[in-house]
């Protein structure tokens, strides 16, 4: 069965310095990825998708996504922190058989400081 | 155009009643799935629904929990003799057509169970 390895509970930056939100993914299937954002009482957004086309994949509001297969990795990054980025972040597998059946990270809460 | 809507946004409940959990999904969207988000348990599966076809139902936790979904439209899930382990952020999702990975998740129904 597939898991998802996000390696950092909560990651706090400064406004306009880089962000980095790493996932570790251990499908054995080609996998599916992808990276939700969740915001204060709100629902989850979807951030990227990854299905094999290309390696860098671009997102919403600035960020992207590197996968990496000889790392099992799908980090997620921003050049330069808004104070609106401040939200809970899920990598996100769909690559298990069921197709639809999405194993979710525990999530990294991002803080972004003035 | 309008996205998934959950309602209610809270719910406060007594141990022991039971509760509904209604979802509203995207226009045309044929998938529909339940989500349970809770501390310490992160993001879990629950049910999903694909047109007329029977319902994966594998994530539910108990017999106490079920889900309809009435022409092929809205859904309503149902917890019965709530617990307080119950108490959780309930998310609904929708699909488009044949792209059953990527999910539009709704704003989500927090129950509490006192």
């Amino acid at each position: 069965a597939q898991s998802v390895t996000q390696l950092d509970s909560h990651v706090s930056v400064s406004e306009g310095t880089p962000v980095l939100l790493r996932c570790n993914y251990s499908s054995s299937y080609s996998p599916s990825l992808f990276w939700y954002v969740q915001h204060p009482n709100k629902g989850l957004q979807l951030l990227l998708k990854y299905t094999s086309a290309a390696t860098l994949v671009k997102g919403i509001n600035g960020f992207e996504a590197e996968f990496k297969k000889s790392e099992t990795s799908f980090h997620l990054t921003k050049p330069s922190a808004h104070m609106s980025d401040a939200a809970e972040y899920f990598c996100v597998d769909g690559s298990g058989g069921s197709n639809y059946k999405l194993t979710f990270g525990k999530g990294t809460l991002l803080t972004v400081n003035p | 155009g309008a996205g998934v809507s959950q309602s209610p946004s809270n719910k406060v409940t007594e141990k022991g009643k039971d509760v509904e959990l209604r979802c509203d999904p995207i226009s045309g969207h044929t998938a529909l799935y339940w989500y349970r988000q809770s501390l310490g348990q992160g993001l879990e599966f629950l049910i999903y629904f694909q047109g007329n076809s029977a319902p994966d139902k594998s994530g539910l936790p108990s017999d106490r929990f079920s889900a309809e979904r009435t022409g092929g439209s809205v859904s309503t899930l149902t917890i019965q003799r709530t617990q307080q382990e119950d108490s959780a952020v309930y998310l609904c999702a929708s699909s488009p057509p044949g792209l059953t990975d990527t999910q539009y998740f709704g704003p989500g129904t927090r129950l509490t169970v006192l």
